[in-house]
């Protein structure tokens, strides 16, 4: 089975910063990895697709990179509505989930 | 645009059965698409259950493999969870999902059902 790492587990920043996050993958995915975003009491919704390919609809302030191992989500100017919880998902070999990266607010 | 809709019992009892369908409005099940289901415990993050393609192909998480069944319905435009003996550790929402397919590529689940609450106790 492919493991899928986050770090960090919680992150606190501010409107305005740039954040990232880092997902990990036990073997090479590729470029087969997907970002989701999860507010609470909501399913999660699609950011990134392919490592780095911006779902329609989704603000340029987000950008994915990476291929083979480690990846990282990064959104260049944090927003309020951006405080919430992300996931990354391997999906080279049946479909695994990072722990989740809850952006909080500092 | 498409829609999913998860529905059945919000409350089995341990070592039964969970039993869940997801009806698809707006589009056709039969298409490139895959059907997936996942899962997230009350506070806990999302656990890959398991996806079904219209053909039938279907993929299983390993871990529960022994347990799950996962079947689609072409007439009625929906699919289907089953899981078997279950336990307070299958407490968690149910969500089922779509895996967009593009040009015969995978891309990822783009559309949700907004998930139904599936207890597990006596």
């Amino acid at each position: 089975d492919i493991q899928m790492t986050q770090s960090p587990s919680t992150l606190s920043a501010s409107v305005g910063d740039r954040v990232t996050i880092t997902c990990r993958a036990s073997q090479s995915i590729s470029s087969w990895l997907a970002w989701y975003q999860q507010k609470p009491g909501k399913a999660p919704n699609l950011l990134i697709y392919k490592a780095s390919t911006l779902e329609s609809g989704v603000p340029s302030r987000f950008s994915g990179s990476g291929s083979g191992t480690e990846f990282t989500l990064t959104i260049s100017s944090l927003q309020p509505d951006d405080f919430a919880t992300y996931y990354c998902q391997q999906y080279s070999s049946y479909r695994t989930f990072g722990q989740g990266t809850k952006v909080e607010i500092k | 645009q498409v829609q999913l809709q998860e529905s059945g019992p919000g409350l089995v009892k341990p070592s039964g059965t969970l039993s869940l369908t997801c009806a698809v409005s707006g589009g056709s099940i039969s298409s490139s698409n895959w059907w997936a289901w996942v899962r997230q415990p009350p506070g806990k993050g999302l656990e890959w259950i398991g996806e079904i393609h219209h053909t039938g192909s279907i993929n299983y998480n390993p871990s529960l493999k022994s347990r799950l069944t996962i079947s689609v319905d072409n007439s009625k435009n929906q699919f289907s969870l089953r899981l078997s003996s279950v336990t307070a550790a299958d407490t968690a929402l149910y969500y089922c999902a779509r895996e967009r397919v593009e040009m015969a590529t995978m891309t990822a689940y783009d559309i949700w059902g907004q998930g139904t609450m599936v207890t597990v106790s006596s």
